[in-house]
């Protein structure tokens, strides 16, 4: 039930990108992704719900693949301020109960 | 406006004390969820409130554990007898969900409240 986050944690310089992925073994009903810096409250980024989407803003984007079991989220020309844990929830049916995978830490240095 | 508030924000309890935990949600939001965060994990699913009616609690882990939301605005969670492995952070979130998928909606996070148990 609780998806699966690959990497654990990345380490980048800043302008440099980097893929998070959130994979599941069944088929999901939407995907969320949030941010969390240490100490603080997840904050929501994006949702996705439908197989072969795409969506971002800025230069933080996220796909959704047609099996709907796959979700990645891409960073692109990283700043400093991207530095924290991402996180999905993933949803399996529409029983409004989220699992959210273990986590990508990412560090963005100077 | 003012986000989801959560006190207190900082709690240390004796194993076997019981502790209360209050959310705050946002002005008109009708959904409310609690999670647990371990430390370096991702917030586990405790309860789910539509209102005050509590929809879902399949993710409490024990029967020490009880929430509610009597006039379906602020919600309490509620711990009895603490364990050592009660502790972690208990973040509420709240949506509005305006009657379609809940899952289509933002869901609004609190600060948290690190509850210790020694």
């Amino acid at each position: 039930q609780q998806p699966v986050q690959s990497p654990q944690a990345v380490i980048l310089r800043e302008g440099e990108d980097a893929v998070i992925n959130c994979s599941s073994s069944k088929a999901l009903y939407s995907v969320h992704w949030y941010r969390q810096k240490h100490g603080e409250a997840p904050v929501f980024l994006m949702i996705l719900l439908k197989g072969g989407e795409q969506k971002g803003h800025d230069k933080i984007s996220a796909s959704f693949n047609e099996k709907k079991q796959q979700s990645s989220l891409y960073l692109t020309a990283s700043q400093l301020s991207y530095s924290g844990t991402y996180f999905c929830g993933t949803e399996e049916h529409n029983f409004n109960k989220f699992y959210f995978g273990s986590g990508t830490k990412l560090n963005v240095k100077p | 406006g003012a986000g989801v508030s959560q006190s207190p924000r900082y709690k240390v309890a004796k194993r076997g004390q019981d502790v209360a935990l209050r959310c705050d949600p946002i002005s008109g939001h009708v959904s409310l969820f609690w999670y647990q965060q371990a430390l370096g994990q991702g917030p586990e699913f405790l309860t789910y409130f539509q209102n005050e009616a509590q929809l879902d609690k399949s993710g409490l882990p024990s029967d020490r554990f009880f929430a509610e939301r009597p006039e379906g605005s602020v919600s309490t969670l509620k711990i009895q007898r603490t364990q050592q492995e009660d502790s972690a952070v208990y973040l509420c979130a709240s949506s509005y969900s305006s009657g379609i998928a809940v899952s289509q909606e933002t869901q609004y996070f609190g600060p948290g409240t690190r509850l210790l148990v020694l």
